[in-house]
Parts: structure tokens; sequence; C-alpha cells
């Protein structure tokens, strides 16, 4: 079993409709969890970055961690052809330390 | 623009070399990871340098080795090159106590 499992998609969506992304993983050591967006071949972009359970936002895009679930998960709003990309979940024991990356979803926004 | 450069974007080369891949982190920052994509495995860490010291350690192979410089950049080496090496190579950077990491654009690794 991987420590971070993701449906790798592919996810096609209208333009504008809400994208929900989501992550489960099996260590609940895991303390850090992060989402990147990659677009085709380049390297990935760092969106969102939570060490608590809950909610954190950030324009249209939202991140939330149950920690009782070990299910992370991320929300994209009002979504834009420019959000098609493989989105990334990435979990990390302690600050500084390796990123463990689920295997990516990748998404396309349809105009 | 995540301010990590990687050099060179390209790299084509046969079974049985060795090259080098050249990563300078952010400025300020001072922890660099490498980090191996491949279709087949996604993104894999392979290993940490702290300022200058290596710190972690993941599924590297022996035929890999790295490096952090003192001006902090930092060199991935690999040997004996074979064709399941073929994968795109991350280097990303952080400041070191937090761990927001900064991908650059990657090198793009072919055997033959």
């Amino acid at each position: 079993q991987k420590e971070v499992e993701q449906d790798p998609g592919p996810l096609s969506v209208p333009e504008g409709a809400i994208v929900s992304l989501n992550c489960t993983y099996s260590n609940s050591a895991f303390q850090y969890f992060m989402w990147y967006r990659q677009y085709s071949r380049k390297g990935p972009e760092l969106l969102m970055y939570t060490y608590s359970s809950g909610n954190k936002e950030d324009g249209r895009f939202t991140a939330q961690v149950d920690k009782s679930s070990k299910y992370i998960s991320l929300f994209i709003r009002d979504s834009q052809p420019s959000d098609s990309a493989t989105y990334l979940c990435a979990n990390t024991y302690n600050q500084g330390g390796k990123l463990i990356f689920g295997q990516g979803t990748e998404l396309s926004v349809k105009p | 623009d995540s301010g990590v450069t990687q050099t060179p974007k390209h790299l084509i080369t046969a079974t049985g070399q060795r090259v080098t891949l050249r990563c300078s982190p952010r400025s300020g920052d001072l922890s660099v990871y490498w980090y191996q994509q491949s279709l087949d495995q996604g993104l894999q860490f392979l290993i940490q340098y702290y300022n200058g010291e290596e710190r972690a350690k993941g599924n590297i192979l022996e035929r890999f080795s790295a490096q952090q410089f003192p001006d902090l950049h930092s060199e991935l080496n690999l040997s004996s090159l074979e064709l399941g090496d073929s994968a795109l190579y991350f280097c990303a950077s952080s400041v070191g106590v937090v761990n927001e990491q900064f991908f650059g654009p990657g090198t793009r690794l072919t055997v033959l």
C-alpha cells in the first residue's frame, strides 16, 4: 500500500465548476500537508501548505485536512481552463523533511 | 518562476555513461532536495542536503551521488546509466526551518 493515494483521473469539468481533489494517507505520523500543481513536464508549483486539521483558503483554492480519517482535499472554485494540470498532494513527517507524493490527479477544465 | 534554477534542461546520453545535473537554490535557502519523476513511480525523493551536509536519503541508487557546495548549489551525479534512469529530475529548495519546498523546472534525462 502506498503511503499517499490519489485517484489519477483524468477528471474533466466544465469551466466555472467547483473541483474536488482528494488524497488519503496511511501514516498517522504525517504532520504537514501540501498541494502542488504541475503543468505538463514543468516543475511542481506549491499551491497550499497546511499543518493542522481544518480548512485553509487562498483565493479560489481551499485545502481541507481531516487527520482523524487521514483524508485531505483541495477545492477549486470557479475553475478556469488555466487550472488544467496535474495536482499532487504531498505529506511529510516534519518540517524540513522529504515529501511523500501521491501519484497526482490530472484535471482538465473545458471552456 | 520559483527562483530555483536547474541545468541542463535536457540531456540525451547512452547507457553506461555518467552525467551531472546542477541546481541553484533560491536566494537564502539552505536546503536542497533532489527528486526523480518517472511515469510508473511518480515523484520520488532521492536525497536532501542542508548547508553542505547530507541530511536525509531516500531511494537513491548507489550509482547516484550528490553534493552541496559552499555556495549552496548542488550537483547530482548519475553514473553507469541504464535505460530505466530516463526520467525528470527535479531540484527543490527550502529555507530549512519550514517545509515549503520550491521546485525548479527540472532536467529531462533520456538514456538511449
